[in-house]
């Protein structure tokens, strides 16, 4: 299995300002995801992270809202721009591996904006 | 309705109890089902995975999926206190490259 972090582990933070959540994996992989998982909720998929490509988003997730970098095979970033009170969430980065049929995922970062 | 229906619970078994959690799901695409679990202030940890319709065992845990009935179920043999999580499926219809559906997730407790 992967072995996943992410920065940082909790954060609370003002509406209106913004958090970048860094995503780090042991060893190159494909696919990074980034999900969100509000609280009592399960987790929802905001966007596909490909290196070299433009961030692919699910409906109802904006690149505005939540721009997503992905420098190379084993970094990434979600960013929670103008931050309002119903952005508090856990946000989880999750990964592939090659000839995997499923996905590993980070710790989470527990955001809460006040 | 939902793609992927789970009992949130929450279920409440004593030690040494054989627990049962299931799923239903909608989208007769899903061929990839996988069990996480998920601890308190946690990220979701990959219990199994399964491919299609069958069963598969690991240790304590078995995994079962009937397509024909799109019923997936997680058996846990012998629970323990340290299996008090939440418990989610998971599926897709191409495997750890596509986004997965998620249940609600069941809070399992065991109890001494």
């Amino acid at each position: 299995s992967a072995v996943i972090s992410q920065k940082p582990s909790r954060d609370i933070c003002q509406r209106g300002t913004s958090l970048t959540i860094q995503c780090q994996v042991d060893s190159q992989v494909t696919m990074m995801f980034w999900y969100r998982q509000q609280p009592g909720q399960s987790l929802t998929l905001i966007a596909t992270a490909n290196q070299g490509s433009e961030a692919t988003y699910e409906s109802g997730f904006v690149i505005d809202k939540f721009p997503i970098s992905r420098p190379n095979l084993t970094f990434s970033t979600l960013t929670v721009s103008n931050m309002s009170p119903e952005d508090s969430s856990i946000y989880l980065c999750s990964v592939d591996r090659e000839a995997q049929e499923t996905q590993y995922f980070g710790p989470g970062t527990r955001l809460l904006v006040l | 309705q939902k793609e992927v229906e789970q009992d949130p619970g929450p279920l409440s078994v004593p030690e040494g109890a054989i627990v049962s959690l299931n799923c239903t799901y909608s989208n007769s695409a899903f061929q990839y089902f996988m069990w996480y679990r998920q601890y308190s202030r946690k990220g979701p940890e990959l219990l199994m995975y399964t491919y299609s319709s069958g069963n598969k065992e690991d240790g304590r845990f078995t995994a079962q999926v009937d397509k024909s009935s799109k019923y997936i179920s997680l058996f846990i043999r012998d629970s323990q206190p340290s299996d008090s999580a939440t418990y989610l499926c998971a599926m897709s219809p191409a495997g750890g490259y596509n986004k997965l559906i998620f249940g609600a997730g069941t809070r399992l407790a065991v109890h001494p």
